[in-house]
């Protein structure tokens, strides 16, 4: 079956330090990933839409500056939150797609400290 | 504004009566999806349902696109249905999903 799994589940880390997130599409070949976050209190707001061949496309109030991508094949993507501050803690979803379909990992929850 | 809006916010039952949650958009859409969110914050996918009827055993999900609106009934609650619910409609781009804000239900004995 398909599968997407995120690393790390918690994390905590410093204001002003930055933090690396993983997803793993694992039994099929995710021809996009999207990165959402969910703050607290809120509901998910996407980040940005990784999608194979094409430019990542960050969503108003998100910059590749603050949340730079990486997407080197079908089925890796990180993401890393840079100079986190207390706005930035929420739980981070990946999304992979494939045929329509969108695989959710079970998320990387961030403590801002 | 907002496009996709749910209701209502929270929902209290008492165990074995039956949930209806609406989920209403603003845009044309490609599909639209209703995810159970556990406590731990996990989604889980609930139905995919762009359009018709599904029923997954106490759950149906009804969407007509029309009108713009799918709903979500629970039929005989259990405690274990407690939890917060979630549409998601994808408009053009696919993999990119738009949320509601959720309706979080809560089912006592």
């Amino acid at each position: 079956g398909a599968l997407v799994y995120q690393y790390p589940r918690r994390t905590i880390c410093k204001s002003g330090t930055s933090m690396r997130m993983e997803c793993q599409a694992v039994g099929f070949q995710a021809t996009s990933v999207a990165w959402y976050r969910q703050s607290p209190q809120k509901t998910f707001e996407l980040i940005a839409l990784s999608t194979v061949n094409s430019a990542i496309k960050y969503e108003q109030n998100f910059t590749q500056e603050k949340f730079p991508i990486s997407h080197p094949n079908l089925s890796f993507s990180s993401m890393t939150v840079l100079n986190a501050y207390l706005e930035d803690r929420g739980l981070y979803l990946c999304g992979a797609s494939h045929q329509d379909t969108q695989y959710f990992g079970p998320g990387t929850r961030l403590l801002v400290l | 504004g907002q496009q996709v809006q749910q209701s209502p916010t929270s929902l209290v039952l008492q165990e074995g009566e039956n949930a209806e949650l609406q989920c209403n958009f603003s845009t044309s859409l490609n599909s639209m999806q209703w995810f159970y969110q556990r406590p731990g914050g996990s989604l889980i996918s609930v139905f995919y349902n762009p359009s018709g009827t599904k029923q997954s055993g106490r759950l149906t999900s009804t969407t007509v696109i029309k009108e713009r609106r799918s709903s979500l009934h629970i039929s005989s609650s259990q405690i274990t249905d407690s939890g917060t619910y979630l549409c998601a409609i994808s408009t053009q781009v696919v993999g990119q999903l738009t949320f509601g804000r959720g309706t979080r239900l809560q089912v006592y004995a």
